[in-house]
């Protein structure tokens, strides 16, 4: 298993300001995700974080408001630029640890945007 | 396009069984996931189905039909703390997550 911890837990942001949520994994792990769950729904792919290269974005998911870094096996970022009410959701960190491994994830970040 | 398909909402008692459907439509199919997620926490990992049949594990049971594709999760002996969310996720022949809605279940005395 991995266990992985995000910072921060939760915040509370004010519109046009940017925020970056940390996650870190206690092994190395191949692929690392972000994902977005709104309240009441289900869970968004929001990126797939790549080791030394640019995140694979999903559809309605760019970079220029979503910035994903990874700098190594253990370790990503996600930063939401420019926020606005509408991105308040949990953000949550998940990792598998192989093509057809079971998909770990964080505790997410609970961002509130007024 | 993809779909997963499961109840919104389900009722049951405690001490009691419950049976959660999920149904799927996918580009491939690379195993089928059940997560549970309470309130305000993240999911966490109940069961993987690759091929057909049951897999049981201490109370909770997932069932896997390839040809319908169709799975079920399986909880017995119900208790107050199973109240939650569970998510069924089918990955499809890229290796990606498909998750369904979920379904809330609501544990009643």
């Amino acid at each position: 298993s991995a266990v992985i911890s995000q910072k921060p837990s939760r915040d509370i942001c004010q519109r046009g300001t940017s925020l970056t949520i940390q996650c870190q994994v206690d092994s190395q792990v191949t692929m690392m995700f972000w994902y977005r769950q709104q309240p009441g729904q289900s869970l968004t792919l929001i990126a797939t974080a790549n080791q030394g290269s640019e995140a694979t974005y999903e559809s309605g998911f760019v970079i220029d408001k979503f910035p994903i870094s990874r700098p190594n096996l253990t370790f990503s970022t996600l930063t939401v630029s420019n926020m606005s009410p509408e991105d308040s959701s949990i953000y949550l960190c998940s990792v598998r640890t192989g093509d057809g491994g079971e998909q770990f994830f964080g505790p997410g970040t609970r961002l509130t945007v007024l | 396009g993809q779909n997963i398909d499961q109840p919104t909402e389900m009722t049951a008692t405690e001490g009691a069984i419950v049976q959660i459907n999920c149904t799927y439509q996918t580009s491939g199919f690379n195993g089928l996931f059940w997560y549970q997620q309470h309130a305000g926490e993240a999911p966490t990992f109940l069961s993987y189905n690759v091929l057909d049949g049951l897999e049981e594990k201490g109370r909770f049971s997932s069932f896997l039909s390839r040809s319908k594709g169709y799975s079920y999760l399986l909880l017995k002996e119900l208790q107050m703390k199973d109240s939650a969310s569970y998510l069924c996720a089918v990955m499809d022949s890229n290796y990606q997550l498909i998750w369904g809605a979920g379904t809330k279940l609501i544990i009643k005395p």
